[in-house]
């Protein structure tokens, strides 16, 4: 099974939809983080969580919000998609004594119409 | 400016060739250093780390960081089909967060 799992993994949403992005770990890790990937910008940081309690915006945090359910949960979302919302977006682990590696999800590709 | 740059490419070799990956940067704070893979459809995945100057080699890769000229490197020696995917040059100055660049798309051809 994957360590690190999001769903959906594809989702076409309307113009002013909510919708919420999942995150789940099974690697123990404290540190996660929630990235969109756009052909040209590589991979930009929109909010990372150090532990349950401790959130942080990143480059680009307008327009999302995120929640830390549990040490092993982190859902983002979207609380009035626009169309360029539309991108690649993943999340990704660390743990706190070998933060330089991240592990990634599979990714989740959204399309806002 | 971008604090990481790096050529998306596409770079396409033969099977064998030596591969040279690039990635500049301004931001001289910069102390840790990686290379990730990512496949086609995939999340990517860490290939080297590197902390501060130095070379490291790990089978077929070496990764070179050059701090005085703020350029880095990632070689690939005897390429293969299989090393098709894009190359992501990361960096941090503190591990929290990652900057990434914008990837650079590699083609092993037969």
């Amino acid at each position: 099974d994957a360590d690190v799992t999001q769903t959906p993994r594809n989702r076409i949403t309307k113009t002013g939809k909510r919708i919420m992005l999942e995150c789940s770990q099974t690697k123990g890790h404290d540190r996660m983080y929630w990235y969109r990937q756009d052909p040209g910008l590589g991979l930009q940081l929109i909010y990372y969580s150090f532990d349950v309690k401790d959130i942080n915006k990143g480059e680009i945090s307008d327009g999302y919000s995120v929640s830390r359910q549990a040490q092993a949960k982190f859902s983002l979302s979207l609380e009035s998609a626009i169309p360029n919302q539309t991108a690649l977006y993943f999340c990704a682990t660390s743990s706190r004594t070998a933060q330089e590696t991240q592990y990634f999800g599979p990714g989740t590709r959204l399309l806002v119409l | 400016q971008k604090e990481v740059e790096q050529d998306p490419g596409p770079l396409s070799v033969p099977e064998g060739a030596i591969v040279s990956l690039n990635c500049t940067y301004s931001n001289s704070a910069f102390q840790y250093f990686m290379w990730y893979r990512q496949y086609s459809r995939k999340g990517p995945e860490l290939l080297m780390y590197t902390y501060s100057s130095g070379n490291k080699e790990d089978g077929r890769f070496t990764a070179q960081v050059d701090k005085s000229s703020k350029y880095i490197s990632l070689f690939i020696r005897d390429s293969q089909p299989s090393d098709s995917a894009t190359y992501l040059c990361a960096m941090s100055y503190n591990t929290d967060k990652l900057i990434f660049g914008t990837g650079t798309r590699l083609q092993v051809f037969p």
